[in-house]
């Protein structure tokens, strides 16, 4: 079973729409999570940190469920720029281990 | 405040060469991690640096090797090219994997 698991899309989302997708980890002790966005051919940037009581930043949503082990990503009023492959990022147990588990990515495609 | 960077962009050598990336990190990120990532593939984790030691290595054979200097940047080695060495080598710095990674724009290695 791989340590971080996305459904890897596509989601073709109309503009102005909402798109939700999930990624579930498997290691119960995780202690960070993140939204990485990545744009074709270019490097992963951070959209945002996920925190145990859910945040928000504008259009995007982040959840976590610690009991059923995912975390969840809501974009709300999609735009064309959204377009991109979004990567769940979980870091392992302690920060001395110092990697983050990288999930495949999940593909959103938002059309006019 | 300066990004991470990674030199060369491309890269082009000839399968049993030798190639040398460079990055330097984050002013103040003593960190530095390394990650492959094949054509339409994830992200796969290859070498963490931290203090000029290695904490940490992902499942790569032993001709990729590193090292990370006193001023923190670091050089990623690959001995004895293969065709399928042929990727997007990223090079990331953190302050501790809770603060989650920032990515320089990659080394893009093509062997041939």
């Amino acid at each position: 079973r791989k340590e971080v698991e996305q459904d890897p899309g596509p989601f073709n989302v109309p503009e102005g729409a909402t798109v939700a997708f999930n990624c579930t980890y498997s290691n119960s002790a995780s202690q960070s999570f993140f939204w990485y966005r990545q744009d074709c051919r270019k490097e992963p940037k951070l959209l945002m940190s996920v925190y145990s009581s859910g945040n928000e930043d504008g259009r995007f949503t982040a959840q976590l469920n610690r009991a059923s082990q995912y975390i969840s990503l809501l974009i709300r009023d999609s735009k064309l720029s959204d377009s991109a492959t979004y990567l769940c990022v979980v870091s392992m147990t302690t920060d001395s281990w110092g990697k983050l588990q990288f999930g495949a990515g999940t593909q959103v495609v938002v059309t006019p | 405040e300066a990004g991470v960077t990674q030199s060369p962009t491309h890269l082009i050598k000839t399968r049993g060469q030798q190639a040398t990336l460079r990055c330097s990190p984050i002013s103040g990120h003593t960190s530095v991690y390394w990650y492959q990532q094949a054509l339409g593939l994830g992200l796969q984790f290859l070498l963490w640096y931290d203090e000029g030691e290695e904490r940490n290595r992902g499942n790569f054979p032993p001709r990729f090797s590193g090292r990370q200097f006193p001023n923190y940047s670091s050089e990623l080695n690959v001995n004895a090219l293969e065709l399928e060495d042929s990727a997007l080598y990223l090079c990331a710095s953190s302050l501790a994997p809770s603060y989650g990674y920032t990515f320089g724009s990659g080394t893009r290695l093509t062997v041939v």
